[in-house]
C-alpha cells in the first residue's frame, strides 16, 4: 500500500527561524510529489518535484526530492507568522489511470512572534 | 475566476439522515476528485470522476456513500444512513485534464457533523 510518512507531526519556532520539513514516501510507482499549505481551508499548492536534487524555491520556501532515498524536505527561511499552518506532502502515483493523491498526516507549524 | 465551490461548508446531521454534499469545479475543469480529512488526520482519497464517469472509486466506503458528476450541474457526494464517524471535512477538488499533479485546485471544505 502506497504510504506517505511526514515528520515531525507539530513544531512551535519563533519568528525569524528556519525550519525543515520532512516527508518520506514509499510508492508502487511514483510520479510526482508535492507539498501543500492548509491554513483551516483548502490546501493551496507549492511544489511539484518530480526529479532528484532539483531544488523548487519560491521566495522563502524551497524543497528538494530524493528520489533514491524516497524522501523530500520543505525549507522555510525566515519564518513569519503568517507561515504557520498545516503543510501537507503528498504523492501521486502512477496507477493505470487513477489521479488520486496519496497524503501523509501533515505537519502542524506553529511561529510565535 | 471562481474557484472550486463547495457547499454547504458547515453540515449538522442527526445520526441515520442523509448528508449530501455538493461542489462545482473551476471553469473549464471537466475532473473531480472528493477526499475525506479526519481529525488529526491527511486528506484520504475518497472518488475521481469526470462528467457522468466514475473512474476511480477505490477509496469509497463499499456502503452508504455515492458520488455522481452529471452532464449539467454540481458533483454530488451523498452519504445516506450518517454515523458520528461520517463527521469528518470533505474536499473536492477539480483539473482541467488528467496528470495534473499541480493544477489540481481544492475547494475550501465541507464540514460534516453527525450527533
Amino acid at each position: 500500500e502506497d504510504k506517505v510518512v511526514q515528520s515531525p507531526l507539530s513544531l512551535v519556532v519563533h519568528e525569524g527561524d528556519t525550519v525543515t520539513l520532512n516527508c518520506s514516501y514509499e510508492v508502487t510507482n511514483f510520479r510526482s510529489l508535492l507539498w501543500y499549505k492548509q491554513e483551516k481551508k483548502a490546501p493551496t499548492f507549492l511544489f511539484m518535484l518530480t526529479s532528484s536534487g532539483i531544488e523548487k524555491k519560491s521566495g522563502r520556501l524551497s524543497s528538494i526530492l530524493d528520489k533514491k532515498e524516497l524522501f523530500s524536505i520543505l525549507n522555510i527561511t525566515a519564518t513569519q507568522t503568517g507561515d504557520s499552518a498545516v503543510y501537507l506532502c503528498a504523492v501521486h502515483p502512477s496507477q493505470g489511470g487513477s489521479e488520486k493523491l496519496v497524503f501523509g498526516k501533515g505537519m502542524k507549524l506553529t511561529v510565535n512572534p | 475566476n471562481a474557484g472550486v465551490m463547495q457547499n454547504p461548508r458547515h453540515l449538522v446531521r442527526r445520526r441515520g439522515q442523509e448528508a449530501r454534499l455538493r461542489c462545482s469545479p473551476m471553469k473549464g475543469h471537466s475532473h473531480v476528485y472528493w477526499y475525506r480529512q479526519l481529525p488529526e488526520e491527511g486528506l484520504k482519497f475518497m472518488v475521481y470522476l469526470q462528467k457522468e464517469n466514475i473512474i476511480d472509486e477505490s477509496g469509497m466506503p463499499k456502503e452508504r456513500f455515492s458520488a455522481e458528476f452529471p452532464k449539467e450541474g454540481p458533483s454530488i457526494l451523498r452519504i445516506q444512513q450518517v454515523v458520528r464517524g461520517d463527521s469528518a471535512a470533505y474536499f473536492c477538488a477539480s483539473s482541467r485534464r488528467r496528470d495534473s499533479g499541480n493544477t489540481i485546485y481544492f475547494g475550501e471544505g465541507s464540514w460534516l457533523t453527525v450527533v
